[in-house]
């Protein structure tokens, strides 16, 4: 079965710099998705940004990026320029090419600090 | 193009009684998909529709459960006999079937309270 783990619970960063959350999934399958998707506290689940494993090149979506390792089974995101707005539960997740649905992290609770 | 929406936002039930939520998907979107969110963690698989039929349930999804999508179009979730373990965020999801299939678009959630 497929697995993805977050194994940061909280984080914080500065307005302005950059932070990285991490992420690692476990899968015997070729073909799969990734994405991180932001949940601000009391309001819905925003997608952030895809990754498709069969690509090669890491994805880009403005202040957003993400590493992705395939052999380590590893997915980061790093936010660039940290905004207020930033402030979220970020969740890392999975889906496979065979099946239609999500598989979620933990989650990450990061604050961006004035 | 609205988004996905869920009604109602909030629902506080007496245990034992029954539930029912709706959810309206992307207007072009013939995937959707119900998950469970319990406080602080991420949300956890129930099942998916592709049009009106069923493709999935998980093992989560006991007998007191059902959901349906009549039309391919909204689809319910019903809780019967509600269990205080019940409380919880019940998410609904879409995405299309072609494409960007793989990317699901989430409403704002209905909040179960069982007391």
């Amino acid at each position: 079965a497929q697995t993805v783990t977050q194994s940061q619970p909280e984080m914080s960063v500065q307005e302005a710099e950059t932070v990285t959350l991490s992420c690692t999934y476990d899968t015997s399958e070729s073909n799969y998705y990734l994405f991180w998707y932001k949940q601000p506290p009391s309001r819905q689940m925003i997608l952030v940004i895809r990754q498709e494993a069969y690509k090669q090149q890491n994805a880009t979506e403005n202040r957003f990026s993400v590493n992705f390792q395939k052999a380590a089974k590893s997915f980061s995101l790093k936010i660039s320029d940290s905004q207020l707005g930033d402030t979220a539960m970020y969740f890392c997740a999975y889906v496979s090419s065979n099946t239609g649905k999500l598989i979620f992290g933990q989650g990450t609770t990061l604050q961006v600090k004035p | 193009d609205t988004g996905v929406s869920q009604d109602p936002r909030h629902k506080i039930t007496k245990r034992g009684q029954n539930v029912t939520f709706r959810c309206d998907p992307i207007s072009e979107h013939n995937r959707l998909y119900w998950y469970r969110q319990t406080l602080g963690q991420g949300p956890e698989f129930l099942t998916y529709f592709q049009n009106e039929a069923q493709l999935e349930k998980s093992r989560l999804l006991s007998d007191r459960f059902s959901a349906e999508r009549p039309k391919g179009s909204f689809s319910t979730l019903e809780i019967q006999r509600t269990e205080q373990g019940d409380s919880a965020m019940y998410l609904c999801a879409s995405s299309l079937s072609l494409g960007r299939e793989y990317e699901q678009y989430f409403g704002p959630g209905t909040r179960l309270t069982v007391t």
